[in-house]
């Protein structure tokens, strides 16, 4: 099945600081790939979304220039959380479609959790 | 506006059946998805419906009503690892998914 990594898998960083998380898909060419945050105990709030070699789209209330997305290639993204802060603590997660999936659902990855003191 | 309901936590018994319902108002309908997450980790794919009706996959199935805008995920032969949060998604027609918030079941022996 499709695999997708993602690293690192927890982080602690001081506030103020920026960290980058990867997202990657091993086996297939990801077309499309999301980010996602969960707080504990909450559902999966999308992000943004981004295809290879384009702009990602943000949703509502999330700060585009705070979360810094790069799709530079078929099998690569990546998030920076710029000048973090402890609010920004949370679970992050990509997943990624390909045009050849079965229902072309999305394949996640194992999530970064962020912890920022 | 998109809007997804989940009950947010179930309780059932080894052993058992146990129906998670899910209702939905979303812009644009192009499939629904069932995911389980056990805490900490990511989700994991279960089930997706697209047309009306029931599908089945071991001891999971799942079902669809496009008019009424309702699916429920059914579970049998409960197992104690079947303890987690179960997600209803909803897919638009811009491929984006709505995930609804989740509902914490929680197999006792």
């Amino acid at each position: 099945g499709a695999v997708v990594s993602q690293h690192p898998s927890r982080v602690i960083c001081k506030s103020g600081t920026s960290v980058k998380i990867e997202c990657r898909s091993l086996d297939f060419q990801a077309t499309t790939m999301f980010w996602y945050r969960q707080f504990p105990k909450q559902s999966l709030m999308l992000m943004a979304t981004s295809n290879e070699g384009s702009k990602a789209t943000y949703e509502q209330g999330v700060e585009k220039d705070k979360f810094l997305i790069n799709h530079a290639s078929l099998t690569l993204s990546t998030l920076t959380v710029t000048s973090a802060h402890p609010e920004d603590s949370s679970f992050y997660i990509c997943s990624a479609t390909s045009s050849g999936g079965t229902y072309n659902e999305q394949f996640f990855g194992p999530g970064t959790r962020l912890t920022v003191l | 506006g998109q809007n997804i309901d989940q009950p947010t936590e179930m309780t059932a018994t080894e052993g058992a059946i146990v129906q998670i319902n899910c209702t939905y108002q979303t812009s644009g309908f192009n499939g629904l998805f069932w995911y389980q997450q056990h805490a900490g980790e990511a989700p994991t794919f279960l089930s997706y419906n697209v047309l009306d009706g029931l599908e089945e996959k071991g001891r999971f199935s799942s079902f669809l009503s496009r008019s009424k805008g309702y699916s429920y995920l059914l579970l049998k032969e409960l197992q104690m690892k079947d303890s987690a949060s179960y997600l209803c998604a909803v897919r638009n027609y811009g491929q984006n998914f709505v995930f609804g918030p989740g509902t914490r079941l929680s197999v006792l022996p």
